[in-house]
């Protein structure tokens, strides 16, 4: 497996700002994935963290409202752009290791937006 | 109808007991099966993952796959109050892509004393 952070944990947010989640891997994946989980619901994809490249998002799911990085094999971030009560959620880093299927989740980060 | 389906629960089993959590797919081409467990408030923890049809073991915990009929189960031996949690399934559909995983909603599961 991996060691996956993310940061921040949780936040408390207002209507219209942004918030860029951050989430750091302990070696080298193959994919990095972005998802989100609404209370009481299950996880849906937001998008694939491309190396270098733009993300691949889901229907649903546009690069304005969530713009995000991958510099780097082992680092991304998801910013949650113009934020509203709707976007009030978990919002999961996930991981694929080089050579395997298996895939693995961050802790987590929990947004509440005012 | 949805791609992954699993009854919500709670399902609800005496200690001791065989819990057997259920999932069934629609896309007949998913390749890789997988069980995730995630306690309240807390991010999902791979349990198993399957491929092939039959049964794989691991410790309490059993993962079986039925292609021909799309299903796919974890049956939880000896449960305990710990394995109290929410089980998810999930499979990887045959995109042509690179891989994703695609949730079902999660039975949640309840181990009584």
């Amino acid at each position: 497996s991996a060691v996956i952070s993310q940061k921040p944990s949780r936040d408390i947010c207002q209507r219209g700002t942004s918030l860029t989640i951050q989430c750091q891997v302990d070696s080298q994946v193959t994919m990095m994935f972005w998802y989100r989980q609404q209370p009481g619901q299950s996880l849906t994809l937001i998008a694939t963290a491309n190396q270098g490249s733009e993300a691949t998002y889901e229907s649903g799911f546009v690069i304005d409202k969530f713009p995000i990085s991958r510099p780097n094999l082992t680092f991304s971030t998801l910013t949650v752009s113009n934020m509203s009560p709707e976007d009030s959620s978990i919002y999961l880093c996930s991981v694929r290791l080089a050579g395997l299927v298996t895939q693995f989740f961050g802790p987590g980060t929990r947004l509440t937006v005012l | 109808q949805k791609e992954v389906e699993q009854n919500s629960g709670p399902l609800s089993v005496p200690e001791g007991a065989i819990a057997s959590l259920n999932c069934t797919y629609s896309d007949r081409g998913s390749q890789s099966f997988f069980w995730y467990r995630q306690y309240s408030g807390k991010s999902p923890e791979l349990i198993m993952f399957i491929y092939s049809n039959g049964d794989k073991e691991d410790g309490r915990f059993t993962a079986q796959l039925n292609k021909a009929s799309q299903y796919v189960s974890l049956l939880i031996r000896d449960s305990q109050p710990s394995d109290s949690a929410t089980y998810l399934c999930a499979v990887t559909l045959n995109t042509g892509t690179a891989s994703k995983l695609t949730f079902g909603t999660g039975t949640r599961l309840q181990v009584t004393l």
